[in-house]
């Protein structure tokens, strides 16, 4: 089974803090993904990455960096926290024969005070 | 600007009856649509996907309809189990070529099924 793991559960971080969430697959899949989740508004793209030190900025990069230098691992940073990026956070990873798959993490929850 | 439109916020069922839902979509471009299905502390899990040549799709107790001309889709589960009772997710991909493939999510319906 394909495992998707992101670091921390829940995050509590003060405004302008740099802030960075982890993720990590081990099914050697060449895409991965960050999305967030809000009420009423569903899962939004961040970022996502399709080889190492690839990104490409998705619907809502405003505020966000990334980070890809392993395959296994992509990073999502926010530069300086601010109380709208207060939100779930999940990490996913596809093969590009299977886009449609996303594996999902079980998320971060991200609270900035 | 939302692509991909879930109406209804909420459904509640009775067990062993069908759960239908629904979902919109404003682009003709889409080549697939899926659901996703989320249970609380847990990652969207893929449930089930259907080409845009395609009209109907069926894995179990789960089938899910296109209808192109109405730019619609929906999700029937027959019947409704109580673990079927989760938030589930309509998503739409558009492939752009080998990188930058699009997927869309709508906001989501959650689904209650009483035992």
């Amino acid at each position: 089974d394909v495992k998707v793991t992101q670091s921390s559960r829940y995050l509590v971080k003060r405004t302008g803090e740099k802030v960075f969430l982890e993720c990590v697959q081990d099914m050697d899949h060449e895409n991965m993904f960050w999305y967030r989740q809000d009420p009423g508004l569903g899962l939004r793209l961040i970022y996502f990455s399709y080889d190492v030190k690839m990104k490409e900025k998705g619907d809502i990069p405003e505020g966000y960096s990334v980070s890809r230098e392993k395959k296994e691992r992509f990073s999502l940073i926010l530069e300086s926290a601010s109380t709208n990026q207060t939100s779930m956070y999940l990490c996913a990873s596809s093969t590009p024969t299977t886009n449609e798959k996303l594996f999902f993490g079980s998320g971060t929850q991200l609270s900035v005070l | 600007d939302q692509q991909v439109k879930q109406n209804s916020p909420s459904l509640s069922v009775q067990e062993g009856r069908i759960s239908i839902l629904n979902c919109d979509y404003t682009n003709s471009m889409f080549d697939y649509f899926l659901w996703y299905k989320k249970y609380p502390a847990e990652g969207p899990t893929f449930l089930i996907s259907i080409s845009s040549i395609k009209d109907k799709n069926e894995d179990g107790r789960f089938t899910v309809f296109l209808n192109k001309s109405a730019k619609h889709l929906s999700l029937h589960i027959v019947p409704s189990q109580p673990g079927d009772s989760a938030v589930y997710f309509c998503a739409a991909l558009r492939l752009l070529g080998e990188y930058g493939n699009k997927l869309v999510f709508g906001a989501g319906t959650i689904l209650r099924v009483k035992s």
